[in-house]
């Protein structure tokens, strides 16, 4: 079954608007949870590093502002896209290394996000 | 920054001929992961490969770490109609979970 969930799987809203996306670690704590995005056809770029009480470290040229991302918990990483734009429109997908398993890391099953 | 290529970045074979897919880092690896992800769905986690020159198989599958831990290889022997989809190898370096993804090979088997 599934490692870590995520929700929603595909969502659509308009512009201007801001959505919210969950990351759940399902069987076990996760400190760090990262945060992917891949446009169609692309590979996966990394985000940001969500880190559990403490501040998200984001890649190079990903903007903060619009992209908020909060580990409320061991088992939560939230990531929320304000104002989004037509351009925000991708695959966005979380992933988690599960401890004791050689840190293997787990993947969302991915939300799709269509802002229109 | 790390970057992390693969080539070819499409291949079509005929189902029953072998695969092979290679990635490249630019920055020496701790390690090296393998995903497969197939249209419409998220990535799945193949194997890790941490030791210089490496080798791991699963059944059809020899997955390859590089003796300088820069690049690596993952073969399929007689493919199958089961084996498409993109094969990503992932790689993490100076921060241990922290990866890169490769650009990733698309592979569509024809039957």
């Amino acid at each position: 079954g599934a490692v870590v969930s995520q929700h929603p799987s595909r969502v659509i809203c308009k512009s201007g608007t801001s959505v919210k996306i969950e990351c759940r670690s399902l069987d076990f704590q996760a400190t760090t949870m990262f945060w992917y995005r891949q446009f169609p056809k692309q590979s996966l770029m990394l985000m940001a590093t969500s880190n559990e009480g403490s501040k998200a470290t984001y890649e190079q040229g990903v903007e903060k502002d619009k992209f908020l991302i909060n580990h409320a918990s061991l088992t939560l990483s939230t990531l929320t896209v304000t104002s989004a734009h037509p351009e925000d429109s991708s695959f966005y997908i979380c992933s988690a290394p599960r401890p004791g398993s050689g840190n293997t890391i787990y993947f969302g099953e991915g939300s799709w996000l269509t802002v229109v | 920054g790390q970057q992390v290529m693969q080539i070819p970045q499409y291949q079509h074979v005929q189902e029953g001929e072998d695969f092979t897919t290679y990635c490249n880092s630019s920055t020496t690896l701790s390690n090296i992961q393998w995903y497969k992800q197939r249209p419409g769905g998220h990535p799945v986690f193949l194997i890790q490969l941490v030791k210089s020159g490496e080798v791991k198989k699963q059944k059809r599958l020899t997955f390859q770490f590089g003796e300088a831990k820069k690049n690596s290889s993952l073969h399929i022997t007689a493919t199958q109609t089961t084996d498409v989809g993109t094969y990503f190898c992932a790689g993490s370096g100076g921060g241990y979970q922290k990866v890169t993804f490769g650009t990733g090979t698309k592979l569509q088997v024809i039957p």
